[in-house]
């Protein structure tokens, strides 16, 4: 089984201050990681993922993750905040014991970026 | 080179009725998922479609059903709907099954009555 969890509801960041939405997962194989964006009344959009290879991922936006095995987890960040990056942002999961393409999705952190 | 497309995007039903969501996938790609996003259950996985077959199929009762078509173009049927039917459908494509990103459409939005 795989399952992912976003403990955070809410996160609320000043604009130009780093920011971080977490993420912990567990699988029974190998962890695929994604990261997701979604805009009011729009489809998700891709912003990373983790397959193999380096801990850190650079993806959309100058967004970034870190992945860590022994914790985990696949936290979300970014070191300087826009008012533009508010936003609901879901992590995803798939266990690379799964073919194809299901996907396990956290419950959504929404991110609100004050001017 | 155009997205995902999904129609209707706004669709109001009554308890009973049926209805048939369409996704035309980006233009090569052959897999085609399917997700029910509710504010209670969050993002669900539906099923999968790879060259006309089902590929997975996730925890959702025998009403919601699914297709794909040669051109790859992918249809949802959710049959006597009720209540807690009511969610945003999101379609998603990618080149192929594991193709680890999944490029989404913009949903259709069903209201049950």
């Amino acid at each position: 089984a795989q399952s992912v969890a976003q403990p955070e509801d809410q996160v609320k960041v000043a604009e130009g201050n780093p920011l971080t939405v977490k993420c912990t997962y567990s699988v029974s194989g190998n962890p695929y990681l994604f990261w997701y964006v979604q805009y009011p009344n729009r489809g998700l959009q891709f912003l990373l993922k983790y397959i193999t290879g380096d801990n850190l991922v650079k993806g959309s936006y100058g967004f970034e993750a870190e992945f860590n095995k022994s914790q985990t987890s696949f936290h979300l960040k970014k070191p300087s905040a826009l008012v533009s990056d508010s936003a609901l942002y879901f992590c995803a999961v798939r266990d690379t014991n799964n073919a194809g393409n299901m996907l396990t999705f956290g419950g959504g952190t929404r991110l609100m970026v004050k001017p | 080179k155009a997205g995902v497309t999904q129609t209707p995007r706004y669709l109001i039903k009554t308890r009973g009725q049926q209805v048939t969501l369409s996704c035309s996938p980006i233009s090569g790609h052959r897999s085609v998922s399917w997700y029910q996003q509710t504010p209670g259950q969050g993002l669900q996985f539906l099923f999968e479609y790879f060259s006309e077959t089902q590929r997975n199929k996730g925890n959702f009762p025998g009403r919601f059903s699914g297709r794909q078509f040669s051109n790859s173009r992918s249809e949802m049927n959710v049959s006597t709907l009720e209540l807690g039917d009511s969610a945003l459908y999101l379609c998603a494509s990618s080149l192929y099954s594991g193709a680890n990103v999944l490029t989404f459409g913009a949903g259709s939005r069903l209201t049950v009555l």
